[in-house]
């Protein structure tokens, strides 16, 4: 079974600067996707950025971006100019691939709070 | 527009007495989940389907029931509730695929409280 760990429970990061938010996983499989989803207060799950195991580039949505080392098994986000509006809690989430098993399950960690100071 | 919905978005209820919780999609997907949230363990499957007719167990599943009897519909029965079973649970769908098909949509959960 995987595992999705986030060691940092909580997070503060000025406006305008930069935040790095950390996750490994633990899997047999050599081939899967992760997740970094964003949960703000409406409670809303929300994709924020997804990465394909067998591509060594690492995926960048605006001023999202993430650091995947495949050999370490870790997944860190990085949150460039934080805006207040990214103040959420950030969920990292594995699934297998090719997709399909489980119905697609989704395993995650236990979140990260980042809260953006003005 | 491409939704999950879910039905109530917050119920307070008492141990023992029965409920339904409804999820439905309008993206004809095959894939439905249900999760719950709770603090420090981020979301768990509770159960899922692949397809009508086609339900098994996630990684918590005591204590829950669901039904698959048409394409768009997956509700999450708890026939008797109790309060450990207090969570925020999100439906979720999705389709087998490469890329972006695969993605999960989520409802906007339902805040449970067992009483």
């Amino acid at each position: 079974a995987q595992t999705v760990t986030q060691s940092q429970p909580e997070m503060s990061v000025q406006e305008a600067e930069t935040v790095t938010l950390s996750c490994t996983y633990d899997t047999s499989e050599s081939n899967y996707y992760l997740f970094w989803y964003k949960q703000p207060p409406s409670r809303q799950m929300i994709l924020v950025i997804r990465q394909e195991a067998y591509k060594q580039q690492n995926a960048t949505e605006n001023r999202f971006s993430v650091n995947f080392q495949k050999a370490a098994k870790s997944f860190s986000l990085k949150i460039s100019d934080s805006q207040l509006g990214d103040t959420a809690m950030y969920f990292c989430a594995f699934m297998s691939a090719p997709s399909g098993a489980a119905g697609n399950k989704l395993t995650f960690g236990g979140g990260t709070r980042v809260l953006v100071k003005p | 527009e491409a939704q999950v919905t879910q039905n109530p978005r917050y119920l307070i209820t008492v141990t023992g007495k029965k409920l339904t919780v409804t999820c439905s999609q309008n993206m004809n997907h095959e894939y439905m989940s249900w999760y719950r949230q709770d603090p420090g363990l981020g979301l768990r499957q509770i159960y899922y389907s692949m397809n009508v007719e086609v339900t098994d167990k996630g990684d918590v599943p005591e204590g829950y029931k669901v039904s698959r009897k048409e394409k768009r519909n997956f509700p999450l029965i708890l026939e008797s509730p109790s309060p450990n079973q207090t969570s925020l649970y999100f439906c979720a769908s999705s389709n087998r695929g490469l890329g972006d098909l695969d993605t999960q949509y989520f409802g906007p959960g339902t805040r449970l409280t067992v009483l």
